[in-house]
């Protein structure tokens, strides 16, 4: 089993660009979230899921979009990128109901230049 | 809104010395309270849990006590060694929300 799996690792925009984190994982959790890390800031939820086709907004969810059509994959969106949105994004699964024992991604490192 | 608060930021102990880091959370209907170590240029992982149910859960050397009138809960770290040298995350969620909410984390250190 690959996990939970993120791309790309690395990733260089412009601001207003557009594009999309995947994240994908393999061992059938309901549950998906996507936090991003700031330093001192800890790790703060942009969006999370507790099935397919169910999403809900996380502490600060502006400027990103998500769907979940499969178990699968959860992938976010950035619309039009902003300098404020250079961060460390990390994607994690659970086997819970409700985010019990997350199992996080490798992590993508985003600047928005 | 939900809201965890970490202290301290940091904290540099010698080893062989016991640790302790503080969390308090907002959301009176928070059940569930893990506790996550990040290494350098990792990723997060799960060290130890706890649910409301329980009051104290221990793991080896390391423990976690939960005291839900008060809204506390902490981690103890006994006989540390240098390689518990990373960030530690607390966090809270609500079972009815499914949000889990982490505190802004504590850099430990520990010397040889």
């Amino acid at each position: 089993n690959a996990g939970v799996t993120q791309t790309p690792k690395f990733q260089v925009l412009k601001t207003g660009q557009s594009m999309t984190l995947q994240c994908a994982q393999d061992m059938n959790h309901e549950y998906m979230s996507w936090y991003r890390q700031d330093p001192g800031m800890g790790l703060r939820l942009i969006h999370y899921s507790v099935g397919a086709g169910i999403t809900d907004q996380g502490e600060v969810p502006n400027g990103y979009n998500v769907s979940r059509s499969t178990t699968e994959d959860f992938p976010l969106r950035l619309l039009s990128a902003a300098p404020s949105q250079t961060s460390v994004y990390f994607c994690a699964s659970s086997s819970g109901a409700r985010g019990e024992k997350l199992f996080f991604g490798s992590g993508t490192q985003l600047s928005v230049l | 809104g939900e809201n965890v608060e970490q202290h301290p930021s940091t904290l540099s102990v010698q080893e062989g010395d016991s640790a302790v880091i503080k969390c308090t959370y907002s959301d009176s209907a928070s059940n569930y309270f893990p506790w996550y170590k990040q290494e350098l240029g990792k990723r997060p992982q799960l060290i130890i849990d706890i649910r409301s149910n329980v009051g104290e859960k221990k793991d080896q050397r390391i423990a976690v006590t939960l005291n839900k009138t008060a809204k506390h809960f902490s981690l103890h770290i006994t006989e540390t060694q240098p390689e518990d040298s990373a960030v530690y995350f607390c966090a809270a969620s609500n079972s009815n929300t499914g949000k889990l909410i982490f505190g802004q984390g504590t850099t430990l250190q520990v010397k040889p």
